[in-house]
């Protein structure tokens, strides 16, 4: 089973701070998404990555980045956490032409 | 822009009772449609994926069904174990990267 893994389940870090969140995939997909989960909102695609070093903007990119520098590997960036990033984080990797497959999520509060 | 709206928010269901879930879709052609299952705390879970109109999938309890405007999820004599929110996903033609639009899902209650 392809497995995605992020770092942390749980995150509270201070305003202001940089705060990296690192999500893993282990069956060499092409396609890699975060995406945060907050109440009445739904799921909002934040950036994704189709390749090595690509990146394109999803619905809500202000105030992240993104990190690809190796194909399973990609990072999530807060450069400065405000309370309104407060939220659930989704990390999810896709073949071509495959479903989804998404991490337990990194619930981070920012204070 | 791509839309989609899940019906009805919560749902609440005694064990054997069946029920259909819905998600109605707006995309300027519809590569594919994606059922989600997701438990409290985790990420959400692959059921189905739909490509066209008139397509059926079924997995143990669930049936998943597509037109062109929207996708019931059947469930059928569900058991306390189905209780999860459900979510729909789109995937438009000419979307880049694979990426997909989701519904707020439907958050489904069986009571034993």
């Amino acid at each position: 089973d392809v497995k995605v893994t992020q770092s942390s389940r749980y995150l509270v870090k201070r305003t202001g701070e940089k705060v990296f969140l690192e999500c893993v995939q282990d069956m060499d997909h092409e396609n890699m998404f975060w995406y945060r989960q907050d109440p009445g909102l739904g799921l909002r695609l934040i950036y994704f990555s189709y390749d090595v070093k690509m990146k394109e903007k999803g619905d809500i990119p202000e105030g992240y980045s993104v990190s690809r520098e190796k194909k399973e590997r990609f990072s999530l960036i807060l450069e400065s956490a405000s309370t309104n990033q407060t939220s659930m984080y989704l990390c999810a990797s896709r073949r071509q032409g495959g479903g989804y497959t998404f991490g337990s999520g990194t619930r981070l509060t920012v204070v | 822009e791509d839309q989609v709206t899940q019906s009805p928010e919560a749902l609440r269901l005694q064990e054997g009772e069946s029920s259909s879930l819905n998600c109605s879709y707006t995309v300027s052609g519809l590569r594919g449609l994606f059922w989600y299952r997701q438990d409290p705390g985790k990420g959400p879970e692959f059921l189905f994926t739909l490509y066209s109109a008139g397509e059926e999938k079924e997995k143990e309890r669930l049936k998943a069904t597509l037109t062109k405007k929207e996708s019931f999820l059947h469930i059928t004599a569900p058991k306390p174990e189905d209780s999860a929110t459900y979510l729909c996903a789109v995937q438009a033609a000419e979307t880049s990267g694979s990426r997909l639009t989701f519904g707020e899902g439907t958050q489904l209650t069986v009571n034993p």
